[in-house]
């Protein structure tokens, strides 16, 4: 069984702030983990991945996460916050061989100018 | 490549009525995935189909099916509409041979209101 729990449905940062956007899991298999962006009435934009090849990862638009298996967590941070970058943001767990992805419940992001 | 996509992209439903949605994956993508998404539940997966066959299914009532195409599109199916199927329905792609950590690509979504 897999989990995500994104800790803060609501983060409100200041443009050119840090933004940090917290998830954790939890998988019965070595676990691959996403996180993906929607903006209103949209659908998801993958932002980045954890395959197991890194465990720094780089994503799109300045993101980056750190898989840390210790702490069972894949935190998104981003150094400076754009106006750009108000959207929700969710965090999701796939393992195994199954296709499925098990997200968490989403934060969303406030960028105050 | 073309991304996902879904028809109609907006919907409405009286309770009772049965209601298709479409989705059209990228272009090579057999692999093709339903979720549903609302306020309450958030982002919750229906069902996923590999080469017509459905290969995982979510905790869904029976109300809910879905089939593929040979051509990798797929449609999904809601009998009996109720309130509470009122919803964003997204449909994701991806190659459906890689296992887990593909990534999968989303469609803009259907939104369904169910009155």
């Amino acid at each position: 069984a897999q989990s995500v729990t994104q800790l803060g449905s609501h983060v409100s940062v200041s443009e050119g702030a840090l933004v940090l956007l917290r998830c954790n899991y939890s998988s019965s298999v070595p676990p691959y983990l996403f996180w993906y962006v929607q903006y209103p009435n949209q659908g998801l934009q993958l932002l980045l991945k954890y395959t197991s090849a890194a465990t720094l990862v780089k994503g799109i638009n300045g993101f980056e996460a750190e898989f840390k298996k210790s702490e069972t967590s894949f935190h998104l941070t981003k150094p400076s916050a754009h106006m750009s970058d108000a959207a929700e943001y969710f965090c999701a767990v796939s393992g195994g061989s199954n296709y499925k992805l098990t997200f968490g419940k989403g934060t969303l992001l406030t960028v105050n100018p | 490549k073309a991304g996902v996509t879904q028809t109609p992209r907006y919907l409405i439903k009286t309770r009772g009525q049965q209601v298709t949605l479409s989705c059209s994956p990228i272009s090579g993508h057999r692999s093709v995935s339903w979720y549903q998404q609302t306020p309450g539940q958030g982002l919750q997966f229906l069902f996923e189909y590999f080469s017509e066959t459905q290969r995982n299914k979510g905790n869904f009532p029976g109300r809910f099916s879905g089939r593929q195409f040979s051509n990798s599109r797929s449609e999904m199916n809601v009998s009996t509409l109720e309130l509470g199927d009122s919803a964003l329905y997204l449909c994701a792609s991806s190659l459906g041979g890689s296992g887990a950590q593909e990534t999968q690509y989303f469609g803009p979504g259907t939104r369904l209101l169910v009155l």
